[in-house]
């Protein structure tokens, strides 16, 4: 069955670093795209980024532009998600989820994982 | 970017009643990409419904979701106390942001 493992949440300061892994199984990893979605402590759900089943295309939400890397590695089926210069409305869990049907990505999710907390706080 | 609006906030029902949950977009949404999602707590969210009206994989037949254009439903015509999440609706498409409203609260009395 469709397996996703969140790791490499953490608390960070401001200004730092995170690194997050998303470790799929139970299905072709490299057909599909991949998404990170998060969800701040009693909040709702944002969308933050998409990378394309072969690593080409890569979309994110503005909040997180020029800060946020989205990566995968097809051969090792993880997805990553690069996270630089965080900002304390970072604080989240972060979900990585698979697109529901294989090839281009239309944004719907089908699977997710259970999800690692940030923490951004001084 | 597209602003989805859910309503009401919460929702309370005894189990065995019906609850009709609202989402409502700033601007015309194709119904091949509107989804409802169902979050339990402390758990990840489960595609519940897709394309509008499509009930995703082991999703039981009690949910249906209906609508199009601006205005999309999503019913839960026997209220089970499993049902107790906050459900979230959401518009795809070809091109990002993909956005969520803020969720109905569901309460089983």
């Amino acid at each position: 069955q469709v397996q996703l493992v969140e790791s490499g949440g953490g608390v960070v300061q401001p200004g730092g670093s995170l690194r997050l892994s998303c470790a799929a199984a139970g299905f072709s990893f490299s057909s599909y795209a991949m998404h990170w979605v998060r969800q701040a402590p009693g909040k709702g759900l944002e969308w933050v980024a998409v990378i394309s089943y072969h690593g080409v295309n890569k979309y994110y939400v503005d909040s997180v532009k020029g800060r946020f890397t989205i990566s995968r590695d097809n051969s090792d089926n993880t997805l990553f998600l690069q996270m630089n210069s965080l900002r304390p409305e970072d604080t989240a869990v972060y979900y990585c989820a698979r697109e529901m049907n294989s090839g281009y990505s239309y944004g719907l999710t089908d699977y997710w994982g259970q999800g690692t907390l940030v923490t951004v706080s001084s | 970017e597209i602003v989805l609006t859910q309503s009401p906030g919460t929702l309370s029902l005894s189990p065995g009643e019906r609850a009709t949950l609202s989402c409502r977009a700033s601007q015309s949404v194709s119904t091949r990409y509107l989804a409802w999602y169902q979050q339990k707590p402390g758990q990840a969210p489960r595609l519940l419904i897709y394309g509008a009206s499509s009930r995703a994989t082991g999703i039981p037949d009690r949910f249906s979701g209906s609508g199009s254009g601006t205005d999309f439903t999503l019913t839960i015509s026997r209220l089970e106390p499993e049902d107790l999440a906050v459900y979230f609706c959401q518009q795809q498409g070809a091109s990002p942001p993909w956005t969520f409203g803020q969720g109905t609260k569901v309460e089983i009395k």
